[in-house]
């Protein structure tokens, strides 16, 4: 079964620094891969996917993450954090024929200071 | 256009208590997934489903039960509560290979 592993727990950035969070999985098939976001008291929202194409995925609010196939990474980055960005955050990998079946990571707390 | 709604919001059950935590969703998508989330987690896959009348198994299936009689609705039935189970439930549906969540049960159990 494949698992996904977000190396950092809790980041503490003050604001305009830059964010990197990591994500790595163990499957060595064809994947689809998100990064979700959960603020605090709402539920998870998709930030950036890949499925195919340019390995570089630009997402909302500022966010990109990258494809690395032969590290099984998705790395999401972001150059100059807000205090809004505040939040919990999930890197997720489905296989392709597995009826979309999602396996999430433990998520990242991310705290922004002002 | 409301998404996935769930109800309720919170819920405090005494062991061995059943209940169904609703879901229902107007995307008229046909796959739905029931995760729980405990704190320190991430999101473990209990059932799922890929239409109406199919259910299959996740990873955590232990105690829950589920059914899918139409498109909109996948409830989810605890039928002897247990406090391993306090945790908070999250529905979801999938449209272009895209999850959409609901805003999320959190249940204890006492």
């Amino acid at each position: 079964a494949q698992s996904v592993s977000q190396h950092n727990h809790h980041v503490i950035l003050s604001e305009a620094a830059s964010l990197e969070l990591g994500c790595n999985y163990s499957y060595g098939g064809t994947v689809n891969l998100f990064w979700y976001v959960q603020y605090p008291g709402q539920h998870l929202q998709l930030l950036l996917k890949y499925f195919s194409g340019d390995p570089l995925v630009k997402g909302i609010k500022g966010f990109e993450a990258e494809f690395i196939k032969s590290k099984f990474s998705f790395n999401l980055r972001k150059p100059s954090v807000q205090w809004s960005d505040t939040a919990e955050y999930f890197c997720a990998v489905t296989i392709n024929t597995n009826a979309g079946k999602s396996t999430f990571g433990d998520g990242t707390t991310l705290t922004v200071k002002p | 256009n409301a998404g996935v709604t769930q109800t309720p919001k919170f819920r405090i059950l005494k062991i061995g208590q059943s209940m169904t935590l609703q879901c229902t969703q107007d995307m008229n998508h046909n796959y739905m997934y029931w995760y729980r989330q405990d704190p320190g987690m991430g999101l473990k896959l209990i059932y799922y489903s890929v239409g109406a009348g199919i259910t299959d198994k996740g990873e955590v299936p232990n105690g829950y039960n589920v059914s899918r009689s139409t498109t909109e609705d996948f409830p989810l039935r605890l039928e002897l509560a247990a406090p391993s189970q306090t945790s908070v439930y999250f529905c979801a549906t999938e449209g272009s290979d895209t999850q959409y969540f609901g805003p999320g049960t959190r249940l204890t159990v006492l």
